[in-house]
């Protein structure tokens, strides 16, 4: 199974922060893969989809880029409302598999 | 509205056969490219894709348990039900019933609000 690594496992950062979190595949997964944001006690929340494109209604400091095995989330300006958990997912073949997760707190 | 709804027994002895329902409602699973996947976390722990039904009724599952669970639907209910046999303590976890579309190319646009299942003795 293709897996998927997510870099870092923590991330402390400020309001207005720009934040980067990555996400590696261990082979090719094209442009498949999805950001989620997870909020304590809460389901997923869909963020980005083929890599690139911004569900609709996600605020617009959110994108994302990569492609082939390496991909990134940023937030341009942190607000208080990010600090959540935020998950890579790819869903180029089966079994689709999620990272294992990056957490962004308060610094 | 479009919603999702788990449920199933909050708690389940080893060895027993656990059952989750998800009820949806708002769309059909019948639509071209509509999917309906089921998701795991364990507490405090990452999310886990488990198996997923398409709208042709073909079937998907993760490697690690595709001898243990099965996925199946009723259309005429709008229910996705998932089935793990022989649970064991490991697979306390809160379910999630998930959908994708052809709209967002696979990725998961709505989401259950999860049932925890408990397997204790």
């Amino acid at each position: 199974d293709i897996q998927m690594t997510q870099s870092p496992s923590t991330l402390s950062a400020s309001v207005g922060d720009r934040v980067t979190i990555t996400c590696r595949a261990s082979q090719t997964i094209y442009n498949w893969l999805a950001w989620y944001q997870q909020k304590p006690g809460k389901a997923p929340k869909l963020l980005i989809y083929k890599a690139s494109i911004l569900e609709s209604g996600v605020p617009s400091r959110f994108s994302a880029s990569g492609s082939g095995t390496e991909f990134t989330l940023t937030i341009s300006s942190l607000q208080p409302d990010d600090f959540a958990t935020y998950y890579c997912q790819r869903y180029n073949s089966y079994p689709w598999t999620f990272g294992q997760g990056t957490k962004v707190d308060i610094k | 509205q479009v919603t999702l709804r788990e449920s199933g027994p909050a708690l389940v002895r080893p060895t027993q056969t656990l059952r989750l329902t998800c009820t949806f409602s708002g769309f059909s699973l019948t639509t071209n490219g509509m999917c309906m996947s089921w998701v795991r976390q364990p507490p405090g722990k990452a999310l886990e894709w488990l198996a997923l039904i398409d709208w042709a009724d073909d079937k998907f599952y993760t490697t690690s348990l595709k001898t243990r669970i099965t996925i199946s639907k009723d259309t005429s209910k709008n229910q996705v039900v998932l089935t793990m046999t022989n649970v064991d303590p490991v697979d306390t976890a809160t379910y999630y019933c998930a959908r994708s579309t052809s709209w967002t190319l696979g990725a998961f646009d709505l989401w259950g609000q999860g049932t925890l299942v408990t397997v204790s003795s």
